[in-house]
């Protein structure tokens, strides 16, 4: 199985502040690499599909790179709105799919 | 636009079984299947399984595999997640997803159901 490991584990921020977070697979899965915003009590949004490509209708401040094992996910702009807990997934090995065990940002 | 409708919460005993259900509109499952997933209170998501296009299949997950069962009735658009033997473990807000084409994207989700195994 593909391992995803996703750091930090958790991040304190403050409003403005650029966020980074890193996700690293296992082996090499191309650039089959999502990222997903969670918030409490609801399900996971999709922001970034394949490593980069901004999903339609979320804000230009979130941002994705990377191929291969090693891949970035940036807020630019820190707003309010974004304390939440964020996830890679990779599908590689469609059809399955596996996940990094998250990223829980809050304020600072 | 698309929507995913999932039944309500369950409490089970251990060594019974669940069944959620997850009603699609918006499009139909004959043109995109849903995968299903969960995740276990304060923990991360982890993949049950999901339509293989390549082998017209649904796959389990290893680690469900022998428990769990998914199927699609095309008629109403509703899919279905059978798990069985339940154990504590199984405790967890169980979740269905479209995916983006023959891509394990998920993209639009269900709102979860809650799913508790207790004595």
């Amino acid at each position: 199985d593909i391992q995803m490991t996703q750091s930090p584990s958790s991040l304190s921020a403050s409003v403005g502040d650029r966020v980074t977070i890193t996700c690293q697979a296992s082996q090499d899965i191309n650039n089959y690499l999502n990222w997903y915003q969670q918030k409490p009590g609801k399900a996971p949004k999709l922001l970034i599909y394949d490593a980069s490509n901004l999903e339609a209708g979320v804000p230009s401040r979130f941002s994705g790179s990377g191929s291969g094992t090693y891949f970035t996910f940036t807020i630019s702009s820190l707003q309010p709105e974004d304390i939440a807990t964020y996830y890679c997934q990779q599908y590689d090995n469609r059809p399955s799919m596996t996940f990094g065990q998250g990223t829980r940002l809050d304020n600072k | 636009q698309v929507q995913l409708v999932q039944s309500g919460a369950e409490v089970k005993k251990p060594g019974a079984s669940v069944k959620v259900s997850c009603k699609v509109s918006g499009y139909t499952l004959t043109e995109v299947s849903v995968h299903w997933l969960r995740q276990a209170p304060g923990k991360g998501l982890e993949w049950m399984g999901g339509y293989d296009p390549e082998d017209s299949e649904i796959i389990y997950a290893q680690k469900f595999q022998g428990r769990v069962t998914m199927t699609e009735d095309s008629s109403t658009d509703t899919a279905y997640m059978h798990l069985t033997s339940l154990k504590s473990e199984d405790t967890a807000v169980y979740y269905c997803a479209r995916v983006r084409g023959d891509l394990p994207i998920p993209d639009f989700w269900g709102q979860g159901t809650l799913v508790t195994v207790s004595s």
